[in-house]
């Protein structure tokens, strides 16, 4: 069975700062991982898909790893702003249409 | 334009009552789902459905039902509330499972059973 994890639970920097989440699955059998970001109160939003041919992907100042062999990803932004507090959550697929989601980074960017 | 939508946005009810949430896409996607958000913001996967097939998560209880009557729908039946199906609840759409699918997901339905 797939499990995702994401450390840290909880991150809080200081505006400006660069900063990388961490993703890690247990089945190296995937076909993609695709990380989002969750505002209080709303839905999740993807911010980037990478499939499992891939190293990396990037858009604007997100920048995804992916290192399938040992299971990890990061997420890595620059220059944090106050704009970017929110929970990001990563999801891998393999065979089928199931996504399996981590436990969620909570960040947040002190102005 | 939003691509997955669900409806409503928000669901208060009382035990034992059953109640419907609509979900709806227009991406063209062959493949919906639901999820349940529960209170430590761990997303587990109910049901995926596509026109060929139906993936029940063997932990969900048979009070929950997912209803197609299309392709770009897919409305989650709940029978019997009880206190512990209080969560918000996602519905999200990809192309049919493989290399590159990428999931949308709506703004989910908050329910709280009282």
């Amino acid at each position: 069975k797939q499990e995702v994890t994401q450390i840290p639970a909880a991150l809080s920097v200081p505006e400006g700062e660069n900063l990388v989440l961490n993703c890690s699955f247990t089945d190296s059998a995937i076909y993609n991982l695709q990380w989002f970001r969750q505002d209080p109160g709303k839905g999740l939003t993807s911010l980037l898909l990478i499939q499992s041919s891939q190293r990396e992907q990037t858009s604007g100042r997100l920048n995804a790893s992916l290192d399938k062999s040992s299971g990890r990803s990061t997420l890595y932004i620059a220059a944090s702003q106050p704009g970017d507090s929110a929970t990001y959550l990563c999801a891998v697929t393999r065979t089928g249409n199931q996504f399996y989601f981590g436990t969620g980074t909570s960040l947040t960017v002190i102005p | 334009d939003t691509a997955v939508s669900q409806t409503p946005k928000y669901l208060v009810t009382q035990m034992g009552n059953d109640k419907s949430i609509k979900c709806e896409q227009n991406l063209g996607h062959d493949t919906m789902y639901w999820y349940k958000q529960d209170s430590k913001k761990f997303l587990k996967i109910m049901f995926s459905y596509n026109n060929k097939e139906l993936i029940i998560n063997e932990t969900v209880p048979n009070r929950f039902s997912p209803k197609s009557p299309d392709k770009a729908h897919l409305n989650l039946h709940i029978n019997s509330l009880e206190l512990g199906d209080s969560a918000v609840y996602f519905c999200a759409s990809s192309r049919q499972g493989g290399m590159g699918t990428e999931a949308f997901f709506g703004q989910g339905t908050r329910l709280t059973v009282v």
